[in-house]
């Protein structure tokens, strides 16, 4: 049973440039969220798929927009790239409708993307 | 949200229990305890998740006291594996519930 696989694991982009990540959910998970994570800091949440619509969103700019695809797997868009936005991008896995232990949500390794 | 405060770093030795207390003073009724554990460049993994009093499994307890305004991760003979850093979330337990991640605990264990 593969868990949640993000690709690519690296990358390396200048100022300006459009970047986009993708992200397969573990098998049997509908929902997918993307979490932005800076060197040293804990993740931050930018927002959540479910039904291929965007359901929650973080404090985060409209330059981060997303994708859910019929097949659940999801791809996190990022235009006009700033230095800031370098850091350590997630990708988690759930089903919708589920709580306690069930209701878990499952990370996959991470995009290390660099903005020179 | 309510918001949780752990210490910034721990050490220990290999073969001892390592306790991390986590304070979460507004927490809601319905909100639910989680801890995940997170190795360098890789995503938190889930460890455990309890509302109140204690919960056990094959990797962790979790001991929640009565008013719930705090709560301590154990680890039983940590390991030098058991390096990384360790964060305390507090939400409700449903699948759709963005987590807010704090800064987490770096735990170093010496040999």
């Amino acid at each position: 049973d593969a868990g949640v696989t993000q690709s690519p694991t690296h990358l390396i982009k200048t100022r300006g440039q459009q970047v986009t990540l993708r992200c397969s959910p573990k098998s049997g998970h509908d929902t997918v969220s993307w979490y932005q994570q800076a060197l040293g800091q804990g993740p931050q949440f930018i927002f959540q798929y479910y039904e291929e619509e965007e359901r929650q969103r973080g404090n985060f700019p409209d330059r981060f927009s997303g994708h859910q695809f019929p097949n659940y797997s999801s791809e996190l868009n990022v235009n006009a790239l700033l230095l800031g936005d370098s850091a350590l991008y997630l990708c988690a896995s759930t089903r919708y409708g589920t709580s306690g232990n069930s209701g878990t949500q499952y990370f996959g390794p991470g995009t290390r993307l660099l903005v020179l | 949200l309510a918001k949780t405060t752990q210490p910034i770093s721990m050490d220990s030795y290999e073969g001892q229990e390592v306790n991390i207390t986590c304070s979460h003073n507004n927490i809601a009724t319905n909100d639910y305890i989680t801890w995940y554990q997170q190795f360098p460049s890789q995503g938190p993994r889930f460890i455990i998740q309890g509302y109140k009093t204690k919960v056990t499994n094959e990797v962790a307890s979790l001991f929640i006291p009565a008013d719930r305004k705090s709560s301590t991760l154990s680890l039983p003979r940590v390991s030098l594996s058991d390096t990384a850093v360790y964060y305390c979330l507090v939400g409700s337990s449903g699948s759709a519930r963005q987590l807010t991640f704090g800064s987490g605990t770096q735990l170093t264990v010496l040999p």
